[in-house]
């Protein structure tokens, strides 16, 4: 149990297009989902915190308007890399907990890579 | 910032051998969690202990937590090539918004030769 899906795992995009990815919880019910950034060789960095049906938690520095989330369920999450950049070019990473459990429940990822 | 650091950055050893990480953190911590990550892959939860826990047990793992140091350490023994991949830890942290959210280590590459 506890798996956690993520669509596309690998796209390429040319620079000032939009890339949406998605976040499954396949068979819990997902209360809080998170957004990661992990660039090669190093550590997650968390981007954001959502929970189903109100607004994501930006970390510091992140941009909003750049980086759209939407958790609209329970068990789906998207992030959405607007006007997208070579910089943005990253390995992005979601994760999903419910309420009753410290454990976060990783996805496999999406290589973002933008032309 | 990254709280946890993880040393050694990388380590490289033969299949069979032990293999030790260590992580150290900066602030107060209900547990720690230590996560293992293959190459280009999501993350997978290894174990967590607790803050009032020095020493814990699962399967090949033995991980040990000194809150006065501030530090904890991962050992796997006997070791095998598919344990091969990147460690990290992770402590708890307060989002902006009053989530839980972790702060994950700078990762340690493990490489275990056949």
């Amino acid at each position: 149990g506890a798996v956690v899906s993520q669509h596309p795992s690998r796209v390429i995009c040319k620079s000032g297009t939009s890339v949406k990815i998605e976040c499954r919880s396949l068979d819990f019910q997902a209360t809080t989902m998170f957004w990661y950034r992990q660039f090669p060789k190093q550590s997650l960095m968390l981007m954001a915190t959502s929970n189903e049906g109100s607004k994501a938690t930006y970390e510091q520095g992140v941009e909003k308007d750049k980086f759209l989330i939407n958790h609209a369920s329970l068990t789906l999450s998207t992030l959405t890399v607007t006007s997208a950049h070579p910089e943005d070019s990253s390995f992005y990473i979601c994760s999903a907990k419910t309420r009753a459990s410290y454990e976060q429940y990783f996805g496999p990822g999406t290589r973002l890579t933008v032309t | 910032s990254q709280q946890g650091e993880e040393d050694p950055q990388a380590l490289s050893i033969q299949e069979g051998e032990n293999a030790t990480m260590n992580c150290s953190y900066k602030t107060s911590i209900n547990n720690l969690q230590w996560y293992r990550q293959n190459s280009g892959r999501g993350l997978v939860h290894l174990i967590l202990i607790r803050s009032n826990e020095r020493e814990k047990h699962s399967g090949r793992l033995r991980v040990t937590l000194d809150t006065s140091k501030k530090s904890s350490s991962l050992l796997i023994t006997a070791s095998r090539a598919a344990d091969t991949a990147s460690y990290f830890c992770a402590t708890e942290a307060i989002t902006q918004g009053g989530s839980e959210k972790l702060v994950f280590g700078k990762g340690t590459k493990l490489t275990v030769n056949p």
